[in-house]
Parts: C-alpha cells; structure tokens; sequence
C-alpha cells in the first residue's frame, strides 16, 4: 500500500537552533516528493521538490535531501525563526495512477523565544 | 494575483443540511481539486478535475458532489451534512498533476452539529 510517513508528530525548538524532519515513504513507482509548510489558520505552500536523481536541494534555511535506495526524505531548518512555527508536510507522487499524491500526516513545528 | 480564494472561511450547519463551498482561482490552471483535512491524518482527496466539464471521484467521494462548468471555479457540494463531515476542506490547482505544485485556498473550517 503506498503510504507516507513523518517523524517526529510534533517538535518544539529554541529560535535560533536547527531541526531535522523526516519523511518515509513506500510509494513505488515514485516519481517526485514535494515538501509542504503549512502556516496555521493557512493552506500548505510548496517549499521544494525532489525527483528521483536529486540527492540535495536548498532554499534559503531549507535543505531537503532524499535517498531513493532506502525511500527516505529529510527537510533540515537551519537557524530557525518564530515564522518556521508551522505544520510541514511531505508529498509523494505516484508514477503510475495518473501520478497520484500521497500526503504525509505532517509535521508540527513550534519554534519558541 | 489572488491565487486560489476559498469561500467561507468559516461554516455552521445541522445534521442533514446541505451547502455549497466556493473555489475559485485566477491562474488559469486546468487542474483543481477538493481535499479535507482532519487531525492527525494527510489531507485526503475529495473530488478533482483535469479541465472544464471533467470531473472525477477521489479517495472519500461519498457524501460530495463537484462540477466544473468553467476553468476558474470548482465548487463543492454537501449533500445532506453529517458530524463525520465535520473538517477543514482545501480547494487546490495546478497547472497538471504530479509535477507541478498545488496552489491551496486558505480553507474553509466546517462544523456539523
């Protein structure tokens, strides 16, 4: 069954500190995993996205890396800020059945003073 | 540019009422679809549609009606509200399916009594 999953459900961090998120997935054939953050009260807005050849991507204090040999993700916050408090969120994408995403549960950010 | 506008932002009904959730979005992208979002669980697929006159059911249909007569709008119906409706609905586009990002609205927060 093509699933998603996220660790850890919840996190709290000092500003200033950095954090790892994590991302595993069993959805075969992949085809690309998209990386969400989801201000509260807010829709999910697109941070990166990584296809199958992609080892590292950056953007700004965002790194998301991903290891397709093992169907694993992590998006690293380097330096985080009060606006990283946020639900992030991974997605995959299926090859087959019309590229179908599979959304993760999410992961809940709080990045306290 | 507004993006994807969600209306309401917020809605009360009783159990066996029906009503209509608006999505619009100016980007003039031919993909648009229906997600709810519940604690704890990934957003899950309501309803989408690939272009105008074109729809097609996702993972929980049931209880949801949608229609596409115009690029920009993509409504979501209820036909008679239960408390197990009781969620946060997301319209999304994109400009296709998989590779692309979806662009979400800002919810609407549903409560069935």
């Amino acid at each position: 069954k093509n699933q998603v999953e996220q660790s850890p459900q919840s996190l709290i961090i000092l500003e200033g500190k950095n954090c790892t998120l994590q991302c595993n997935y069993t959805v075969s054939p992949f085809s690309n995993l998209r990386w969400y953050k989801q201000d509260t009260g807010r829709g999910p807005v697109s941070l990166t996205i990584m296809t199958f050849s992609e080892n590292t991507k950056s953007n700004g204090r965002y790194t998301a890396t991903l290891d397709a040999d093992t169907k694993q993700s992590s998006l690293h916050i380097t330096a985080s800020q009060l606006s990283d408090s946020a639900s992030y969120i991974c997605v995959v994408s299926a090859r087959e059945y019309g590229n179908k995403l599979v959304f993760g549960a999410g992961t809940i950010l709080r990045v306290k003073s | 540019n507004a993006g994807v506008t969600q209306t309401p932002k917020f809605q009360v009904l009783k159990t066996g009422q029906s009503m209509t959730l608006q999505c619009a979005q100016d980007m003039n992208h031919e993909y648009m679809s229906w997600y709810r979002q519940d604690p704890g669980m990934g957003l899950r697929l309501i309803h989408y549609s690939v272009g105008a006159g074109i729809t097609d059911q996702g993972e929980v249909p049931n209880g949801y009606n949608v229609s596409r007569s115009t690029t920009e709008d993509f409504p979501l119906r209820l036909l008679s509200a239960a408390p197990s409706q009781t969620s946060v609905y997301f319209c999304a586009s994109s400009r296709g399916q998989g590779h692309s990002p979806l662009h979400f609205g800002n919810g609407t927060r549903l409560t069935v009594t």
